[in-house]
């Protein structure tokens, strides 16, 4: 148990679709974030929230907006995506002070196919 | 532009040392993570480096040389457990915010 939840664990969504992932931190934590991990391919950093407010947005397709009410909850909102969005996408949670990055915790991920 | 680079894939038996290289051309370098990740499941936090040297935790240690752009993680006293795709990342300095950059992990393969 990492702390973070994240639901559904499994989805699979037609193009048109409209669907939304959630993640949960019951770490007390300030900062929250998604990354898309692809097969064979690095963990990618899509957006990044720091007490509450959007601090980094990777250059990702506007299909994927994020949203977070408060510190502990983020969501992922999805629409019209692609095939190529398929992929496991991970929400992570960390600690941070001014000027201190800590380590992430990171959710079991939601497995996407988009078909 | 950011680039970390790790092998794809260790093969080695149970109880040996297996050690793990991770090198890393990047901007603004302030730390570098190493975690695991069994298949299916959430990577986990195993040590973190802002030094030069070594950091020992149990049967892990990560090694960290900030002038040569170099780091590996060592795995001692191999577990069929350890079977895992491990990650390297570094984290970098924005004008506001630390982020982390993820290696593509390399899978460790521990073998009776």
């Amino acid at each position: 148990e990492t702390g973070v939840t994240q639901t559904p664990r499994h989805l699979v969504m037609g193009m048109t679709n409209k669907k939304s992932l959630k993640c949960e931190q019951h770490l007390g934590h300030n900062a929250m974030y998604w990354y898309k991990q692809s097969a064979k391919k690095p963990l990618e950093l899509m957006f990044v929230y720091n007490f509450k407010e959007q601090t980094e947005n990777n250059s990702v397709p506007s299909r994927f907006s994020p949203e977070c009410p408060n510190s502990s909850h983020l969501f992922l909102h999805l629409h019209t995506l692609q095939p190529e969005d398929s992929a496991l996408y991970l929400c992570a949670s960390s600690q941070d002070s001014e000027g201190v990055n800590y380590e992430q915790y990171f959710g079991p991920g939601t497995r996407l196919t988009v078909t | 532009g950011q680039n970390i680079d790790q092998p794809t894939e260790m093969t080695a038996t149970e109880g040996a040392i297996v050690q793990i290289n991770c090198t890393y051309q990047t901007s603004g370098f302030n730390g570098l993570f190493w975690y695991q990740q069994h298949a299916g499941e959430a990577p986990t936090f195993l040590s973190y480096n802002v030094l030069d040297g070594l950091e020992e935790k149990g049967r892990f240690s990560s090694f960290l040389s900030r002038s040569k752009g170099y780091s590996y993680l060592l795995l001692k006293e191999l577990q069929m457990k350890d079977s895992a795709s491990y990650l390297c990342a570094v984290r970098l300095l924005t004008d506001s915010w630390g982020k982390l950059q993820f290696g593509a992990g390399t899978q460790v393969v521990v073998t009776p």
